[in-house]
Protein backbone atom coordinates (compact mmCIF):
# COMPACT_ATOMS: atom_id res chain seq x y z
CA UNK A 1 0.00 0.00 0.00
CA UNK A 2 1.08 3.26 -0.54
CA UNK A 3 1.74 5.85 1.89
CA UNK A 4 0.80 9.39 2.35
CA UNK A 5 2.57 11.68 -0.11
CA UNK A 6 2.80 15.45 -0.03
CA UNK A 7 3.81 18.01 -2.77
CA UNK A 8 5.92 20.39 -2.76
CA UNK A 9 8.37 18.87 -0.13
CA UNK A 10 9.56 23.12 0.02
CA UNK A 11 7.95 25.97 -1.10
CA UNK A 12 9.23 29.51 -0.76
CA UNK A 13 6.92 32.50 -0.90
CA UNK A 14 6.55 36.50 -0.69
CA UNK A 15 4.22 38.33 2.01
CA UNK A 16 0.87 38.36 0.46
CA UNK A 17 0.69 35.77 -2.26
CA UNK A 18 -1.32 32.95 -2.08
CA UNK A 19 -0.27 29.24 -1.65
CA UNK A 20 -1.73 25.35 -2.50
CA UNK A 21 -0.57 22.31 -0.77
CA UNK A 22 -1.27 19.11 -2.03
CA UNK A 23 -1.72 15.70 -0.22
CA UNK A 24 -2.25 12.28 -1.38
CA UNK A 25 -3.76 9.88 1.52
CA UNK A 26 -3.19 6.48 1.92
CA UNK A 27 -4.68 3.71 -0.14
CA UNK A 28 -8.59 2.65 1.40
CA UNK A 29 -8.31 6.11 3.58
CA UNK A 30 -11.02 8.75 3.27
CA UNK A 31 -10.45 11.32 5.79
CA UNK A 32 -7.40 13.84 5.64
CA UNK A 33 -6.02 15.95 8.34
CA UNK A 34 -3.88 18.90 7.93
CA UNK A 35 -1.30 20.32 10.82
CA UNK A 36 1.29 23.49 11.16
CA UNK A 37 3.92 22.69 12.89
CA UNK A 38 6.15 26.16 13.39
CA UNK A 39 10.25 26.05 14.29
CA UNK A 40 10.19 24.33 17.61
CA UNK A 41 6.54 23.81 18.43
CA UNK A 42 4.18 20.58 18.53
CA UNK A 43 1.80 20.40 15.20
CA UNK A 44 -1.31 22.11 15.40
CA UNK A 45 -4.56 20.99 14.34
CA UNK A 46 -5.52 23.24 11.14
CA UNK A 47 -9.41 21.55 10.07
CA UNK A 48 -10.02 17.78 8.78
CA UNK A 49 -11.84 16.49 5.78
CA UNK A 50 -13.91 13.60 5.76
CA UNK A 51 -15.61 12.10 2.42
CA UNK A 52 -15.16 15.34 0.79
CA UNK A 53 -16.59 17.73 3.66
CA UNK A 54 -14.84 19.86 6.47
CA UNK A 55 -15.39 17.65 9.61
CA UNK A 56 -13.64 20.01 11.92
CA UNK A 57 -11.63 22.81 12.23
CA UNK A 58 -9.11 24.13 14.39
CA UNK A 59 -7.96 27.98 15.49
CA UNK A 60 -7.09 29.52 12.09
CA UNK A 61 -8.18 32.22 10.08
CA UNK A 62 -10.55 31.74 7.06
CA UNK A 63 -7.42 32.70 4.61
CA UNK A 64 -6.75 28.78 5.53
CA UNK A 65 -9.20 26.96 3.15
CA UNK A 66 -9.41 22.89 1.71
CA UNK A 67 -10.66 20.80 -0.56
CA UNK A 68 -10.48 16.75 -0.74
CA UNK A 69 -11.35 15.36 -3.76
CA UNK A 70 -13.48 12.18 -4.70
CA UNK A 71 -10.31 10.19 -4.71
CA UNK A 72 -10.03 11.12 -1.03
CA UNK A 73 -6.44 13.54 -2.34
CA UNK A 74 -6.25 16.85 -0.62
CA UNK A 75 -5.56 20.48 -0.72
CA UNK A 76 -4.49 23.25 1.55
CA UNK A 77 -4.66 26.95 0.40
CA UNK A 78 -3.66 29.71 2.28
CA UNK A 79 -4.55 33.59 1.33
CA UNK A 80 -2.61 36.26 1.63
CA UNK A 81 0.53 35.04 3.18
CA UNK A 82 2.03 36.34 6.09
CA UNK A 83 5.44 35.11 8.05
CA UNK A 84 4.18 33.64 10.79
CA UNK A 85 2.95 30.94 7.72
CA UNK A 86 6.60 30.15 7.57
CA UNK A 87 6.01 26.41 8.63
CA UNK A 88 6.29 22.96 8.20
CA UNK A 89 2.55 22.05 6.83
CA UNK A 90 1.68 17.80 7.78
CA UNK A 91 -0.81 15.74 5.79
CA UNK A 92 -2.52 12.62 7.98
CA UNK A 93 -4.24 10.43 6.12
CA UNK A 94 -6.79 7.77 8.31
CA UNK A 95 -9.93 5.39 7.60
CA UNK A 96 -12.55 7.32 9.56
CA UNK A 97 -12.20 10.17 11.62
CA UNK A 98 -10.48 8.94 14.77
CA UNK A 99 -6.98 9.18 15.43
CA UNK A 100 -6.08 5.50 16.38
CA UNK A 101 -4.68 4.78 13.26
CA UNK A 102 -3.50 8.17 11.75
CA UNK A 103 -0.59 8.12 9.01
CA UNK A 104 1.46 11.28 8.47
CA UNK A 105 3.27 12.51 5.48
CA UNK A 106 6.55 14.10 5.76
CA UNK A 107 5.37 17.43 5.22
CA UNK A 108 6.05 20.50 3.11
CA UNK A 109 8.29 23.14 4.42
CA UNK A 110 6.48 26.73 3.75
CA UNK A 111 8.48 29.83 3.74
CA UNK A 112 7.32 33.03 3.36
CA UNK A 113 9.77 36.25 3.03
CA UNK B 1 -10.06 21.63 26.25
CA UNK B 2 -6.64 19.52 26.00
CA UNK B 3 -3.34 20.34 26.80
CA UNK B 4 -0.34 18.37 26.79
CA UNK B 5 2.97 19.21 28.51
CA UNK B 6 5.62 17.82 28.06
CA UNK B 7 8.44 19.16 30.87
CA UNK B 8 11.94 18.59 29.59
CA UNK B 9 12.73 20.89 25.70
CA UNK B 10 16.07 18.13 25.64
CA UNK B 11 17.04 15.36 27.23
CA UNK B 12 21.01 13.91 26.85
CA UNK B 13 21.38 10.69 27.29
CA UNK B 14 24.53 8.59 26.48
CA UNK B 15 24.38 5.49 24.61
CA UNK B 16 22.93 2.02 26.32
CA UNK B 17 21.59 4.16 28.99
CA UNK B 18 17.94 4.38 29.81
CA UNK B 19 16.14 7.27 29.17
CA UNK B 20 12.06 8.55 30.31
CA UNK B 21 10.77 11.40 28.53
CA UNK B 22 8.10 13.25 30.59
CA UNK B 23 4.49 14.08 29.15
CA UNK B 24 1.13 15.20 31.16
CA UNK B 25 -2.09 16.09 30.24
CA UNK B 26 -5.29 17.33 30.85
CA UNK B 27 -8.56 16.70 29.91
CA UNK B 28 -12.15 16.48 31.20
CA UNK B 29 -12.97 13.65 29.33
CA UNK B 30 -11.56 10.47 28.41
CA UNK B 31 -8.91 10.34 26.38
CA UNK B 32 -6.42 8.35 24.00
CA UNK B 33 -2.38 9.16 23.95
CA UNK B 34 -0.07 9.14 21.85
CA UNK B 35 4.02 8.91 21.26
CA UNK B 36 5.49 10.28 17.92
CA UNK B 37 8.89 10.45 16.86
CA UNK B 38 10.09 12.91 14.07
CA UNK B 39 13.55 12.18 12.63
CA UNK B 40 15.51 15.50 10.66
CA UNK B 41 13.07 16.73 7.50
CA UNK B 42 10.49 14.15 8.29
CA UNK B 43 7.24 13.99 9.08
CA UNK B 44 5.45 12.14 12.48
CA UNK B 45 6.20 8.67 13.37
CA UNK B 46 4.26 6.31 15.53
CA UNK B 47 6.01 5.20 17.96
CA UNK B 48 2.97 3.94 20.55
CA UNK B 49 -0.81 4.42 21.15
CA UNK B 50 -3.17 4.23 24.75
CA UNK B 51 -6.57 3.46 23.99
CA UNK B 52 -7.60 1.12 26.55
CA UNK B 53 -6.86 -2.27 28.52
CA UNK B 54 -3.56 -2.58 29.97
CA UNK B 55 -1.73 0.75 31.06
CA UNK B 56 1.91 -0.33 30.18
CA UNK B 57 1.99 0.11 26.44
CA UNK B 58 4.82 -1.56 24.33
CA UNK B 59 5.81 0.65 20.98
CA UNK B 60 8.57 0.17 17.96
CA UNK B 61 12.39 0.44 18.03
CA UNK B 62 11.86 -0.85 22.15
CA UNK B 63 10.03 1.74 23.65
CA UNK B 64 7.32 1.37 25.79
CA UNK B 65 4.77 3.89 28.05
CA UNK B 66 2.88 4.00 31.00
CA UNK B 67 -0.30 5.28 31.22
CA UNK B 68 -0.88 6.88 34.86
CA UNK B 69 -4.72 8.44 35.10
CA UNK B 70 -4.04 9.56 38.49
CA UNK B 71 -0.80 11.68 37.95
CA UNK B 72 -2.73 12.59 34.21
CA UNK B 73 0.76 11.03 32.75
CA UNK B 74 1.80 8.96 29.60
CA UNK B 75 5.79 9.17 30.35
CA UNK B 76 8.63 6.91 27.55
CA UNK B 77 10.66 5.11 27.89
CA UNK B 78 13.45 3.06 26.88
CA UNK B 79 16.05 1.00 29.09
CA UNK B 80 18.76 1.43 26.27
CA UNK B 81 19.42 3.76 23.81
CA UNK B 82 21.22 4.03 20.34
CA UNK B 83 22.51 6.84 18.60
CA UNK B 84 19.64 6.07 16.13
CA UNK B 85 17.45 7.19 18.24
CA UNK B 86 18.43 10.86 18.25
CA UNK B 87 15.29 12.61 17.34
CA UNK B 88 12.20 14.43 18.38
CA UNK B 89 9.31 13.22 20.38
CA UNK B 90 6.27 13.88 20.60
CA UNK B 91 3.30 13.76 23.08
CA UNK B 92 -0.43 13.97 21.61
CA UNK B 93 -3.97 13.44 23.02
CA UNK B 94 -7.25 12.84 21.33
CA UNK B 95 -10.34 12.62 23.17
CA UNK B 96 -13.03 9.74 22.82
CA UNK B 97 -15.45 11.17 22.11
CA UNK B 98 -18.45 10.21 19.82
CA UNK B 99 -18.91 13.28 17.95
CA UNK B 100 -16.81 12.20 15.23
CA UNK B 101 -14.81 14.40 15.54
CA UNK B 102 -11.21 14.19 17.10
CA UNK B 103 -8.14 16.28 16.78
CA UNK B 104 -5.09 15.69 18.25
CA UNK B 105 -3.45 18.19 20.38
CA UNK B 106 0.72 17.77 20.73
CA UNK B 107 2.96 18.63 23.26
CA UNK B 108 5.87 21.26 22.10
CA UNK B 109 8.32 17.89 21.79
CA UNK B 110 11.32 16.91 23.51
CA UNK B 111 14.87 16.49 21.58
CA UNK B 112 16.74 13.59 22.69
CA UNK B 113 19.96 13.61 22.12
CA UNK B 114 22.30 10.33 22.79
CA UNK B 115 25.73 10.50 22.17
CA UNK B 116 28.63 7.78 22.20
Amino acid sequence: ETGVTQSPTHLIKTRGQQVTLRCSSQSGHNTVSWYQQALGQGPQFIFQYYREEENGRGNFPPRFSGLQFPNYSSELNVNALELDDSALYLCASSQGRGNEKLFFGSGTQLSVL
Amino acid sequence: AQSVTQLDSQVPVFEEAPVELRCNYSSSVSVYLFWYVQYPNQGLQLLLKYLSGSTLVKGINGFEAEFNKSQTSFHLRKPSVHISDTAEYFCAVSDRGNTGFQKLVFGTGTRLLVSP
